[in-house]
């Protein structure tokens, strides 16, 4: 079955414009949630949707938003870039019961964003 | 708080067997897992274990738990060039409402033939 599908996988915006990032997860799968990755800071959890709801999110200011649309798709919205906004933006997809974390969560390749 | 810690950086050779530790520090956590990236690309999950279990094996991988020290490795047996990578550790628990992973900085694995 197909991945987790993320796009666009490149991006360059200049600071103070927004940014929209699209995550299709693998099929059935209703939870995903949203990471940033940076040489500084590694691996940070952005925020997770389940069932188009806002479930958990990390420790990120209000200019990191997202939602969940009803097919599972979910796109996360980053406004008035920063240049420490760059950084790759993974998606990790799953199945959103926790009955079931030991199946794990499955990343998307991710968007490198670069804010110049 | 949360926390996970890992050594950055591994040098082995072909052949050999690779051991990559971590610590955490949420003794509620419930799975730990292990996640592999290559460069360019996203995150591959290796293998996890629940935290009931001591070890689990999966063809050349190792996992080994010790819970009361918070300590999980990961054994790599006749570690290829191909399993040169930025190996992952990181945690999940149940405490909160959703679900979140939280990872280590990575320990970069290299491999030299």
């Amino acid at each position: 079955k197909a991945g987790v599908t993320q796009t666009p996988r490149y991006l360059i915006k200049t600071r103070g414009q927004q940014v929209t990032l699209s995550c299709s997860p693998i099929s059935g799968h209703r939870s995903v949630s949203w990471y940033q990755q940076t040489p500084g800071q590694g691996l940070q959890f952005l925020f997770e949707y389940f069932s188009e709801t806002q479930r958990n999110k990390g420790n990120f200011p209000g200019r990191f938003s997202g939602r969940q649309f009803s097919n599972s798709r979910s796109e996360m919205n980053v406004s008035t870039l920063e240049l420490g906004d760059s950084a790759l933006y993974l998606c990790a997809s799953s199945s959103g019961s926790r009955a079931r974390l030991n199946y794990g969560y499955t990343f998307g390749s991710g968007t490198r964003l670069t804010v110049v | 708080g949360e926390d996970v810690e890992q050594s950055l950086f591994l040098s082995v050779r072909e052949g050999d067997s690779s051991v990559i530790n971590c610590t955490y520090t949420d003794s509620s956590s419930t799975y730990l897992y292990w996640y592999k990236q290559e460069p360019g690309a996203g995150l591959q999950l290796l293998t996890y274990i629940f935290s009931n279990m001591d070890m689990k094996q999966d063809q050349r991988l190792t996992v080994l738990l010790n819970k009361k020290d918070k300590h999980l490795s990961l054994r790599i047996a006749d570690t290829q060039t191909g399993d040169s990578a930025i190996y992952f550790c990181a945690e999940s628990n149940l405490r909160q409402a959703g679900t979140a992973l939280i990872f280590g900085k990575g320990t970069t694995l290299s491999v030299s033939s």
